[in-house]
């Protein structure tokens, strides 16, 4: 158990649609990672926050944004769905570097179907 | 921008060294190259990192050349537990901060 959690795990809904996927970081963690892993992109990174903040961007579509609460939850938000969303979306944390923290903690992921 | 190369797949044996390679190039230059394995349906976990010659930790050991255009992980005697997906990591340094780019990632096969 890497301390990061994800939910939901499963997540099944229609094209156009909108949806939000949750992650809580490793206790005392500062920076969250987003990632989207399918079978024919593989590993994507998708955005990086540093304590509230957006710190790096990577191949992140207009239609997805996310962001991180004072809490230092994030939520990834996928809006306009198509069904090559279809994917596994990861939630990673890393501590207290300011930067980027090459030593991640990745939690379940969480399982997104488009229909 | 940075790419990465690894090979698809890998076979190996119980017992045996197994070294996989990732050659990467124009990536940052004073980041570290990491390495993380992915067992189906989880996430990857963390393995090795380093930033140049050669880093060993109680599961792997890692080395790099001074021109840091790969990088190879080395696993002394696997076992059939080893089997799993490896994805070398480096970073890519751009106006949007630092990109992560994982490699495309080497199945590991291990048989008894």
């Amino acid at each position: 158990d890497s301390g990061v959690t994800q939910t939901p795990k499963h997540l099944i809904t229609a094209t156009g649609q909108r949806v939000t996927l949750r992650c809580s970081p490793r206790s005392g963690d500062l920076s969250v990672y987003w990632y989207q892993q399918s079978l024919d992109q593989g590993l994507q990174f998708l955005i990086q926050y540093y304590n509230g903040e957006e710190r790096a961007k990577g191949n992140i579509l207009e239609r997805f944004s996310a962001q991180q609460f004072p809490d230092l939850h994030s939520e990834l938000n996928l809006s306009s769905l198509e069904l090559g969303d279809s994917a596994l979306y990861f939630c990673a944390s890393s501590g207290g570097l300011a930067g980027v923290d090459y030593e991640q903690y990745f939690g379940p992921g969480t399982r997104l179907t488009v229909t | 921008l940075a790419k990465t190369t690894q090979p698809i797949s890998m076979d190996s044996y119980e017992g045996q060294e197994v070294n996989i390679t990732c050659s990467h190039n124009n990536i940052a230059t004073n980041d570290y190259i990491t390495w993380y394995q992915q067992f189906p349906s989880q996430g990857p976990r963390f393995i090795i990192q380093g930033y140049k010659t050669k880093v060993t930790n109680e599961v792997a050991s890692l080395f790099i050349p001074a021109d840091r255009k790969s990088s190879t992980l080395s696993l002394p005697r696997v076992s059939l537990s080893d089997t799993a997906v490896y994805y070398c990591l480096v970073g890519d340094r751009g106006q949007a901060g630092t990109a992560l780019i994982f490699g495309k990632g080497t199945t590991l096969s291990v048989s008894s």
